[in-house]
């Protein structure tokens, strides 16, 4: 049992370069978020998704897009890279409204 | 603005000290989880509170949830140094969970 999975652990790029981080749960999960965890901010919520073909946005969703095509991925892109988007990412996931969220071991991004 | 406010930010104690860390806010959540993060590593679960008023021990671990929902502390009686980390609040409503910026807790042996 995996849990959360994400990839790539480490990524860096250049402005104005897209990319897709990947998410990948095995506990038939509903419920899946990101989050991007800066220091002295704390885990800010980008985008979430309560089903497959369901997804909403978070406190700080620009320049993120999301889909969940399948319920055990959700995949976060990033369509062009800004240093202010330097930060590591978490993706999670629950059972359902207000249960444990479960988090992966995290990507860092840095964008030059 | 963070909606979850957590203090203090930074905690350096020496073992066997107690601790207090607080979580408050104006906003009022149907539930409020505990985590604590260690370098390297994704958030874990702690506890959920979900009653106005509700204390739950684990452990050397005391965490209250204030009789209107908005707040929370945790307690660490007799710390050690294995429970250095980040310490986080998360404030449930909707499918949203939101999060305090942390408090990162050192105890020196």
């Amino acid at each position: 049992n995996a849990g959360v999975t994400q990839t790539p652990k480490f990524q860096v790029l250049k402005t104005g370069q897209s990319m897709t981080l990947q998410c990948a749960q095995d506990m038939n999960h509903e419920y899946m978020s990101w989050y991007r965890q800066d220091p002295g901010m704390g885990l800010r919520l980008i985008h979430y998704s309560v089903g497959a073909g369901i997804t909403d946005q978070g406190e700080v969703p620009n320049g993120y897009n999301v889909s969940r095509s399948t319920t055990e991925d959700f995949p976060l892109r990033l369509l062009s890279a800004a240093p202010s988007q330097t930060s590591v990412y978490f993706c999670a996931s629950s059972y359902g409204d207000g249960g444990e969220l479960f988090f992966g071991e995290g990507s860092r991004l840095t964008v030059l | 603005t963070q909606l979850l406010e957590q203090s203090p930010q930074f905690l350096s104690i020496q073992e066997g000290e107690n601790l207090t860390v607080y979580c408050n806010s104006s906003s009022v959540f149907s539930s409020l989880q505990w985590y604590r993060q260690e370098p390297g590593e994704g958030p874990v679960l702690l506890v959920t509170v979900v009653t106005g008023g509700e204390v739950k021990k684990l452990k050397r671990l005391t965490f209250q949830f204030g009789d209107a929902r908005k707040d929370s502390s945790l307690h660490i009686t007799a710390a050690q140094p294995g429970d250095t980390g980040l310490y986080l609040c998360a404030g449930a409503n909707d499918y949203k969970l939101s999060f305090g910026a942390g408090t990162t807790v050192t105890v020196r042996a």
